[in-house]
């Protein structure tokens, strides 16, 4: 077990630019969370998949951001015509249905927009 | 709606000493509560997740306690040491909002040696 795994770690973009960040989930884990993190905050709920259906989204999830889980193993969030204001860290999670839903997060990829 | 609030916002304290974090949430309507530790620039690790139906968890030196109708629980560290400084998060998984955790904004602790 590998744990969550997020690709890159880092990204580095110009205003305009659009962006996309990959997850890979533990394999036995059907549930798959994106989170958003500011400096100083705690993380903010963004979206959620049970295997490939996107079953939750948040108001924070606006038109620019996308996200797919297309065979319900890893998953990807894009932003769009990317902003200075979605400087963040984006964390994605984890977990088992049918457990107590313990979330486990991966590393996070930390985008800064210029 | 569910909010989470970590007190204090930062505490420094001495290697050996046992300390006390504090966590508080509006709504007792919840499912279970996690302790998540996090260093600079780094994801979360769990620590420790108490069930609504539970008073504590413990772990190590670590012991987390849950009082769902007063909305509070408090994380306890014994034997504080330095590799423990860092950022300790608090959330809640709320009934009826789906799968998401409501987070705290975190409580920064320092170890001095």
């Amino acid at each position: 077990d590998t744990g969550v795994s997020q690709d890159p770690r880092h990204k580095i973009t110009k205003r305009g630019q659009n962006v996309t960040f990959r997850c890979d989930p533990i394999s036995e884990h059907n549930r798959l969370y994106w989170y958003r993190q500011t400096l100083g905050q705690g993380p903010e709920f963004l979206t959620y998949f049970q295997n490939e259906a996107q079953l939750e989204k948040s108001r924070l999830l606006s038109d620019r951001f996308s996200a797919e889980r297309p065979k319900g193993s890893f998953s990807t969030l894009e932003i769009q015509r990317t902003e200075q204001g979605d400087s963040a860290m984006y964390l994605c999670a984890s977990s088992f249905s049918g457990s107590v839903y313990e979330q486990f997060f991966g590393p996070g990829t930390r985008l800064t927009v210029l | 709606k569910q909010e989470v609030t970590q007190i204090p916002a930062a505490l420094s304290v001495p290697e050996g000493e046992n300390l006390v974090l504090n966590c508080s949430f509006t709504d007792s309507a919840i499912y279970n509560l996690q302790w998540f530790r996090q260093d600079p620039g780094k994801g979360l690790t769990s620590l420790l997740l108490i069930q609504s139906s539970q008073r504590e968890q413990t772990s190590g030196r670590l012991n987390a306690s849950l009082d769902k109708s007063s909305g509070r629980s408090t994380l306890y560290i014994a034997a504080s040491q330095p590799g423990d400084s860092a950022t300790y998060l608090c959330a809640v998984r709320p009934e009826g909002y789906g799968n998401k955790l409501v987070f705290g904004a975190g409580t920064i602790l320092r170890v001095k040696s």
